[in-house]
């Protein structure tokens, strides 16, 4: 699977929306890119993947350059219970999440 | 209904036991996954069943024994636990037909 990079931390205003980077420069054509979240003590939780158009759901949406070596997801409205650290994953179809140190994205009021 | 449910939350164990921890997942998915998220909060892949069959089998000790008696769940039976196995262990589900992963809560070991 390619590596990603994302910055180690970013604050965030609540009420504004919340872009996180995240770069895959290595991505091959037929990986996907997948946004996941953990919020403390819980377990992972998904929010968005695309492959090449951009997407959007109830959650979040997913920005990827036409290049695809880097992404932006998009918080749109931050709230207190956005606080949570932030992991970009690429892959391809296979079963394996590969999680990296991710982004601790934290909401301040 | 919790869609992912793991046994127990929390464990506190003595080295050299043996434990087991129980997943079941109640979404209908055919593959199950086992992770473990360390004191650096690193998340790696341990093993993960398809149709109770094993298809990922990281670099494990052979202490770690995955079993999967059906689709619905995959247990993780721990030999001779030693203090480095202190983890959150995480149990996930997904379907063939979309690949978004469900997690559990996680499970806490504390090997003293």
């Amino acid at each position: 699977d390619a590596k990603t990079t994302q910055p180690t931390s970013m604050d965030c205003a609540e009420g504004r929306a919340a872009n996180l980077p995240c770069n895959h420069s290595t991505i091959s054509g037929n990986e996907y890119v997948y946004w996941y979240r953990q919020i403390h003590s819980q377990g992972p939780q998904y929010i968005i993947h695309g492959l090449k158009n951009n997407e959007t759901n109830e959650m979040a949406s997913l920005i990827i350059t036409e290049d695809r070596k880097s992404s932006t997801l998009i918080l749109p409205h931050a709230t207190l219970r956005d606080t949570a650290v932030y992991y970009c994953i690429v892959r391809n179809n296979d079963y394996k999440l590969s999680f990296g140190a991710g982004t601790t994205v934290t909401v301040r009021a | 209904d919790t869609a992912v449910s793991q046994t127990p939350k929390y464990l506190v164990t003595q080295m050299g036991n043996d434990k087991s921890i129980k997943c079941e997942q109640n979404l209908g998915h055919d593959t199950m996954y086992w992770y473990k998220q360390d004191s650096k909060k690193f998340l790696k892949i341990m093993f993960s069943y398809n149709n109770k069959e094993l298809i990922i089998n990281e670099t494990v000790p052979n202490r770690f024994s995955p079993k999967s008696p059906d689709k619905a769940h995959l247990n993780l039976h721990i030999n001779s636990l030693e203090l480095g196995d202190s983890a959150v262990y995480f149990c996930a589900s997904s379907s063939r037909s979309r690949t978004e992963a469900f997690f559990g809560q996680g499970t806490r070991l504390t090997v003293v």
